[in-house]
């Protein structure tokens, strides 16, 4: 079964500054996607950033990027310039393709809460 | 383009009682999942449907959670009798097709008290 861990419970990060967030993951498959997904006070999940398993290219959306390390199951997001409006709870989170048996669900880490400071 | 609709935004009730929850996914969608987030983790896969029929329900607890999605389009997600442990914020989410495009848009939630 797949696992998705965040090491992190609590982070913060001063206003315009860089925050990395970790996690890692545990799977047997080859060839999966994996989220970042934001979460608000408001509790609408909102999705960040994905990445597909099988490029090497680390995915980018503007303040946002990751660091995908398929070898060593870690898949890490940098949010640059940081903003009051990032602090949120991030979840990171492992979805096998729909093919082979797979539903395509999404299966979640714990989340780590961010907190931006002015 | 109107998202994910859920409703009540909260609820209130008593052990033992029953409660419903509803969702509109995106129209279009022909997946629709039902996700419980018990406060300090990540959700958690309930029941997953393709259109009107259920592809995943393992981790429903179908002694008292039952849900359905007539006509392929909204869903309700029924307790009954809830206990206190069902203290939870229930998330639905809807996909264009997970084989194609992966990825899930959510709702708001109904976050749920049992007392």
């Amino acid at each position: 079964a797949q696992t998705v861990t965040q090491s992190q419970p609590e982070m913060s990060v001063q206003e315009a500054e860089t925050v990395t967030l970790s996690c890692t993951y545990d799977t047997s498959e080859s060839n999966y996607y994996l989220f970042w997904y934001k979460q608000p006070p408001s509790r609408q999940m909102i999705l960040v950033i994905r990445q597909e398993a099988y490029k090497q290219q680390n995915a980018t959306e503007n303040r946002f990027s990751v660091n995908f390390q398929k070898a060593a199951k870690s898949f890490s997001l940098k949010i640059s310039d940081s903003q009051l409006g990032d602090t949120a709870m991030y979840f990171c989170a492992f979805m096998k393709p729909r093919y082979g048996g797979s539903q395509g669900n999404l299966i979640f880490g714990k989340g780590t809460k961010l907190s931006v400071k002015p | 383009e109107a998202g994910v609709a859920q409703s009540p935004r909260y609820k209130i009730i008593e052990k033992r009682q029953s409660v419903a929850f509803w969702c509109n996914p995106i129209s279009g969608h022909a997946t629709l999942y039902w996700y419980q987030q018990i406060l300090g983790q990540g959700p958690k896969l309930l029941i997953q449907f393709q259109n009107n029929g259920v592809v995943d329900d393992s981790q429903l607890p179908k002694d008292r959670f039952s849900a359905e999605r007539l006509k392929g389009v909204d869903s309700t997600l029924k307790i009954q009798p809830a206990k206190l442990e069902d203290s939870a914020v229930y998330l639905c989410a809807s996909s264009l097709d997970p084989g194609l495009y992966p990825i899930q848009y959510f709702g708001a939630g109904t976050r749920l008290s049992v007392l």
